[in-house]
């Protein structure tokens, strides 16, 4: 089985710097999808960045980049310029490659953009 | 993006009465559909998975009796909870798959049960 890990509940930053959110995962698989996902106070689950295994290259998406190290099994996101909407919880998330696979989440990061 | 409409966003109900909470893909065909549960602060726990055609996959510790799932057509799933009680109350969410690595989800369903 599938475990995704966060180890920081909570996180703070300063508007217009740059956070790092850390996630890590643990799995026999090779080829699977890693995802973050962004969960604003409304509660709708949002796609923030999604990277596929077999890419060595990095996801960027706007200001939201991904540092994947496949051999640690690390897949933290940056968010850079940050801005008051980023309030969030922030979920990571993996999903082996099959169609039928479901998503394991982690257990979330609540960032807090400060003014 | 593709979107997922969920209804109601807010259901109260009296306990020992049942409440569908229904989910659709408006612009894509989704034949998997997942169903959660999301109590406060914590993270999504996944209820079942949901195949258009066929009888749902519940996870371990999911009453199939209680919460029943039906996927009817390639852009409807359908949760009822029956015989609600104050236990069941919390915050369903469902996402519709429209590809491997492409699911979308629902803006959730609130459940306070009386």
């Amino acid at each position: 089985a599938q475990t995704v890990t966060q180890s920081q509940p909570e996180m703070s930053v300063q508007e217009a710097e740059t956070v790092t959110l850390s996630c890590t995962y643990d799995t026999s698989e090779n080829n699977y999808y890693l995802f973050w996902y962004k969960q604003p106070p409304s509660r709708q689950m949002i796609l923030v960045i999604r990277q596929e295994a077999y890419k060595q290259q990095n996801a960027t998406e706007n200001r939201f980049s991904v540092n994947f190290q496949k051999a640690a099994k690390s897949f933290s996101l940056k968010i850079s310029d940050s801005q008051l909407g980023d309030t969030a919880m922030y979920f990571c998330a993996f999903m082996k490659h099959d169609a039928g696979n479901m998503l394991t989440f982690g257990g979330g990061t609540r960032l807090m953009v400060k003014p | 993006g593709a979107v997922v409409s969920q209804h109601p966003s807010r259901v109260i109900c009296k306990s020992g009465t049942s409440v569908k909470i229904e989910c659709r893909s408006l612009d894509f065909q989704a034949t998997t559909m997942f169903w959660y549960r999301q109590f406060p602060k914590q993270s999504l726990m996944l209820m079942a998975t949901s195949n258009e055609g066929s009888k749902a996959t519940y996870e371990q510790g999911v009453e199939k009796d209680k919460f029943l799932i039906n996927h009817a057509s390639l852009t409807l799933s359908t949760l009822t909870v029956t015989s609600a009680h104050p236990e069941d109350s919390s915050f369903y969410i469902c996402s519709a798959r429209e590809a491997p690595g492409r699911e979308y989800f629902g803006a959730g369903t609130r459940l306070s049960v009386l």
